[in-house]
């Protein structure tokens, strides 16, 4: 199926932890990034990368740091979490051009105790 | 600073009604909007896309309309269905480096009772 694809569904660590989030795309998209739903349900970009070029970081603390093996790919790295952290973090995709729209993955749902 | 609202955050409805939900986003220097369903515990859906120079989309049941001027789109629901319950975001993509960058509402939680 062509979809983008995040692992794991579901992650439960504890606070100082580190921990990585997986994405995938097989839509042949040049732009990923990563946005965070907070418990009001809000979305918020968090990042975005452009054939594997860093090109939106939103005020996110440097915890949090992407990378981008590949323009397939773009996964997210969280160190010393923290109780705030604790929310759905979704990937998207898209094509370059602005006149496409976004494809999301199922979300990973991460809990900080 | 773009700033995108819906209205209302909930609605309940009995199945079979016509029903519309609104989104309004303060600056109307916009590539395109987006409407999205989310599911409870799922990801987001793509409904509808329309681009800035369009007035509406249709699909199925569905019909977004956007009137960029005044900042402003509807999510129309024809002849609801309880499967319709979900919640409908929408998103609008604005100028950000040279690819753009969502930016979404909180919302309309929709319940249609059998």
């Amino acid at each position: 199926d062509t979809a983008v694809s995040q692992t794991p569904k579901y992650l439960v660590t504890q606070m100082g932890n580190d921990k990585s989030i997986k994405c995938e795309q097989n839509l042949g998209h040049d732009t990923m990034y990563w946005y965070k739903q907070d418990s009001k349900k809000f979305l918020k970009i968090m990042f975005s990368y452009n054939n594997k070029e860093l090109i939106i970081n939103e005020t996110v603390p440097n915890r949090f740091s992407p990378k981008s093996p590949d323009k397939a790919h773009l996964n997210l790295h969280i160190n010393s979490l923290e109780l705030g952290d604790s929310a759905v973090y979704f990937c998207a995709s898209s094509q370059d051009s602005i006149y496409y729209g976004y494809t999301f993955g199922s979300g990973t749902r991460l809990t900080v105790v | 600073k773009q700033e995108v609202t819906q209205i209302p955050a909930a609605l309940s409805v009995p199945e079979g009604e016509n029903l519309v939900l609104n989104c309004s986003f303060t600056d109307s220097a916009i590539y395109n909007l987006q409407w999205f369903r989310q599911d409870p515990g799922k990801g987001l859906t793509s409904l509808l896309l329309i681009q800035s120079s369009q007035r509406e989309q249709t699909s199925g049941r569905l019909n977004a309309s956007l009137d960029k001027s005044s900042g402003r789109s509807t999510l129309y629901i024809a002849a609801s269905q309880p499967g319709d319950s979900a919640t409908y975001l929408c998103a609008v993509r604005v100028r950000s480096s040279n690819t753009g960058k969502l930016i979404f509402g909180q919302g309309t939680t929709l319940q249609v009772k059998p």
